[in-house]
């Protein structure tokens, strides 16, 4: 089954503590991202790839890391966690290339992250 | 101004009836415009894009896009309750990598 996994689903962590939410697709796509979804806000882009090794900064990306070493894995890392990074966490992959470049047309399940 | 608004809802419609979800973006160069499906607690699942002006149809499904006013539409048909979630909007901005996101409709079909 063609998926997007995440882990953890629930996280509930301590300011200033180091976290990995991974991500993995079995669909061969170059084109991964995170994003995260916040009441009234929307989704927003943090960090997004076009292949291995390629990556860059989304509209979001100050207090997070990724890292994009084999095609199927783009963990997203917090290295110093935050009150204000309390959020819901999506990662996305595709092959989807639409007028205007690559298109996000799978979701994984998401990462609730709560940093107190 | 939100570069893409949509109405929070909910919107209520009964089933059978067609709900019409609308969407207006800021940047008149915008060039694709997508449509999500994101069920209480669940991911989004892309559901329906568009690049041209006019209608397309999909199943029970129907993108409208009118550049001119800056507006794009998604019609559902023959509602029905289990078509009840948080419809996003997504535009293509020229310029920006990430789809810019409205916060989305909330539909209820109520059987």
């Amino acid at each position: 089954e063609a998926q997007v996994t995440q882990n953890p689903r629930y996280l509930i962590t301590v300011t200033g503590k180091k976290l990995t939410v991974t991500c993995s697709q079995n669909m061969n796509h170059e084109y991964m991202s995170w994003y995260r979804q916040d009441p009234g806000l929307g989704l927003r882009q943090i960090y997004y790839s076009m292949n291995v090794e390629v990556t860059d900064k989304g509209d979001v990306p100050e207090g997070y890391k990724v890292s994009r070493k084999e095609k199927r894995n783009f963990p997203l890392i917090l290295e110093s966690p935050s009150p204000n990074q309390t959020s819901l966490y999506f990662c996305a992959s595709s092959l989807f290339v639409g007028r205007g470049g690559r298109t996000e047309a799978f979701f994984g399940q998401g990462t609730r992250l709560t940093v107190v | 101004q939100k570069e893409v608004e949509q109405n929070s809802g909910p919107l209520s419609v009964p089933e059978g009836a067609i709900a019409s979800l609308n969407c207006t973006y800021s940047d008149r160069g915008s060039q694709s415009f997508f449509w999500y499906r994101q069920y209480s607690g669940k991911s989004p699942e892309l559901i329906m894009f568009i690049y041209s002006n006019g209608d397309k149809e999909d199943g029970r499904f129907t993108a409208q896009l009118n550049k001119a006013s800056q507006y794009v539409s998604l019609l559902i048909r023959d509602s029905q309750p289990s078509d009840s979630a948080t419809y996003l909007c997504a535009v293509k901005v020229p310029g920006r990598r990430a789809l810019t996101f409205g916060s989305g409709t909330r539909l209820q079909v109520q059987p």
